[in-house]
């Protein structure tokens, strides 16, 4: 059972587009929520994190919004790169669960 | 900046037969995780390890068993191959039981 649930499964987005990908979680437990960045045939990595105090965390064009009271977070990417198209995982972590994943594509 | 280190980097095997993962971490981290991560899906979680203990179990098969050696690195052993074992093994690795957690490049097994 996923204990993260992410959508969309893929969006398109237009260069210079914003990406929005939602994230929504039931274990109050989690008190770290990363986002990760996955290239086909590569391990995921660490994009960018926020924790429950805080409602929102920008680095750069990438920002996470959290609803603690919602136990939602999303990630916005401003200015979307051809080079952003990838696969996002949202997760929650005592112990690390992921979403399913979202596959963003970004088109010239 | 030192990564995970993660051999091989490619493996096939033959149904039933035994595969080895081995899982390099960084250098001062003490804590190892295993994933699974199926064609589309998202890493599942297999087992980790801190300080050379199991420190908690996910989804592992009771055919696969892990450890970790007093030089931090881990290996992931699996038998009786199934075909449905086909799948990247990811090892992560943390300074901490509670960090963030790095992830290595993958090791892409493959059951004929």
């Amino acid at each position: 059972q996923q204990q993260v649930k992410q959508s969309p499964q893929s969006l398109i987005v237009q260069k210079g587009g914003i990406s929005i990908i939602n994230c929504a979680y039931e274990n109050t437990a989690f008190d770290y929520f990363p986002w990760y960045q996955q290239f086909p045939g590569k391990g995921p990595a660490l994009l960018i994190a926020i924790r429950p105090d805080v409602s929102e965390k920008k680095e750069g064009r990438f920002t996470i919004s959290f609803n603690k009271s919602a136990k939602q977070f999303s990630l916005h990417i401003m200015d979307s790169q051809p080079g952003d198209s990838a696969t996002y995982f949202c997760a929650g972590q005592k112990k690390l669960s992921f979403g399913a994943g979202t596959t963003v594509t970004v088109r010239a | 900046a030192a990564g995970v280190i993660q051999s091989p980097r490619h493996l096939i095997k033959e149904k039933r037969e035994t595969a080895t993962l081995k899982c390099y971490p960084i250098p001062r981290h003490d804590t190892v995780y295993w994933y699974q991560q199926g064609p589309g899906q998202d890493p599942q979680f297999l087992i980790s390890f801190y300080e050379k203990m199991q420190s908690d179990k996910g989804s592992i098969p009771d055919r696969f068993s892990a450890q970790q050696f007093s030089d931090y690195h881990s290996e992931l052993n699996m038998s009786s191959l199934e075909l449905g074992d086909s799948a990247l093994y990811f090892c992560a690795s943390s300074p901490d039981r509670v960090g963030e957690q790095f992830f290595g490049p993958g090791t892409r097994l493959t059951v004929l």
